[in-house]
């Protein structure tokens, strides 16, 4: 089983529309959590941390769920330039993250 | 990115040749893991590096890979004797306060 499992998707939204995801991860012991996106093979950047209370920033808005072992992203009012991979990444507590293999999102106009 | 660099961006070597892909973590930045991403797959760790120490290098293939970062100068991940499969982008990333990391622009491998 893999340590993190995401939809692949692809999600084909259109402008405005809300759109949302999920990924599971298989080890309990997790500590930090992350959304990740990546463009056309760029480098991965930050979009945000995943905190126990849930958190938004701006359009975005993620949860974890410990209890099930999930984490998900949605976000609303889509844009044209929220077409990317969104990466689920998983911290155990040490130094080593495990990355999903990503969510792909197109939102057409 | 935090001023992660890598260089070079693109890199044509032949089956055979050798790679040396380059990572410089911003500035007092000590921490350095190197990650492989296949086409159309996951980011897959290969390495972590502090200066002059490899601390974990679970991920990084038995033979032809090598990796190093010295007390002065970049970190190197060092492909010996490339073939085709070794074709891919190759991120360095240093981490953050709580554990995220931050990654460079990566440099994509082709093996002609």
């Amino acid at each position: 089983r893999k340590e993190v499992e995401q939809d692949p998707g692809p999600f084909n939204v259109p402008e405005g529309a809300t759109v949302a995801f999920n990924c599971t991860y298989s080890n309990s012991a997790s500590q930090s959590f992350f959304w990740y996106r990546q463009d056309c093979r760029k480098e991965p950047k930050l979009l945000m941390s995943v905190y126990s209370s849930g958190n938004e920033d701006g359009r975005f808005t993620a949860q974890l769920n410990r209890a099930s072992q999930y984490i998900s992203l949605l976000i609303r009012d889509s844009k044209l330039s929220d077409s990317a991979t969104y990466l689920c990444v998983v911290n155990r507590g040490d130094y080593k993250l495990s990355f999903g293999a990503g969510t792909t999102v197109t939102v057409r106009a | 990115n935090a001023g992660v660099m890598q260089n070079p961006r693109h890199l044509v070597r032949r089956r055979g040749q050798e790679a040396r892909l380059r990572c410089s973590p911003m500035k007092g930045h000590s921490h350095v893991y190197w990650y492989r991403q296949l086409p159309e797959e996951g980011l897959k760790f290969m390495v972590y590096l502090q200066k002059e120490n490899i601390i974990d290098e679970s991920g990084m293939p038995k033979e032809r890979f090598s990796a190093e970062f010295p007390k002065e100068g970049p970190s190197i991940l060092r492909i010996q004797q490339v073939v085709r499969g070794d074709s891919a982008a190759y991120f360095c990333a240093t981490t953050g306060e709580s554990y995220e990391q931050y990654f460079g622009p990566g440099t994509r491998l082709t093996v002609t």
